[in-house]
């Protein structure tokens, strides 16, 4: 089945920092990828549809210039949490499709954020 | 906005003991799909089922689809300490195909 990596799969920072998560499909190419949210015992909030070569697409409430997203390939797309502060702490997860229209996504394993 | 909302919210059962968890949702979808969620890990795809399936099987997994009480459940049969988990229920809807998720059904397999 297609694999997609995250890294690192956890960082701790200090507060105000900026954090950069990477996703990577790894055995396909991903012409869409989303980025969810995952609060404990919580379920997956979308933050940000991710499409290569254009800007991605932010759900209500995520604030686009706090979490930057770029998707320069086909098989790579980063999350930056910028000035990070401690209730950005979570576990963020992306996943990715073959194709916009495809209804498989497949997940990568998550990236476990801590902000101190 | 969630769409999909499983119940229980928590399940303990014994080793070998069946396992059903049931999603409700608002509005017609397109696809119904589980998934299952390790601790701290990411999300494994266990099963899609399109609006016009009324059950599917997979292994020891068998999901049902009821779209005129907009439900969905899934069943695991004999069940293993491994199967220990949280298990999502996802819908998506019109054109957009990315799916929503609900809370989840934490489930404990005691061996």
């Amino acid at each position: 089945g297609a694999v997609v990596s995250q890294h690192p799969s956890w960082v701790i920072c200090k507060s105000g920092t900026s954090v950069k998560i990477e996703c990577r499909s790894l055995d396909f190419q991903a012409t869409t990828m989303f980025w969810y949210r995952q609060f404990p015992k919580q379920s997956l909030m979308l933050m940000a549809t991710s499409n290569e070569g254009s800007k991605a697409t932010y759900e209500q409430g995520v604030e686009k210039d706090k979490f930057l997203i770029n998707h320069a390939s086909l098989t790579l797309s980063t999350l930056t949490v910028t000035s990070a502060h401690p209730e950005d702490s979570s576990f963020y997860i992306c996943s990715a499709k073959l194709t916009a229209g495809a209804v498989t996504q497949y997940f990568g394993p998550g990236t476990r954020l801590l902000v101190l | 906005s969630q769409q999909g909302e499983e119940d229980p919210q928590a399940l303990s059962i014994q080793e070998g003991e069946n396992a059903t968890m049931n999603c409700s949702y608002k509005t017609s979808i397109n696809n119904l799909q589980w998934y299952r969620q390790n601790s701290g890990r990411g999300l494994v795809h266990l099963i899609l089922i399109r609006s016009n399936e009324r059950e599917k099987h997979s292994g020891r997994l068998r999901v049902t689809l009821d779209t005129s009480k907009k439900s969905s459940s899934l069943l695991i049969t004999a069940s293993r300490a491994a199967d220990t988990a949280s298990y999502f229920c996802a819908t998506d809807e019109g054109g957009s195909y990315i799916p929503t998720f609900g809370r989840g059904t934490s489930l404990i397999v005691h061996p």
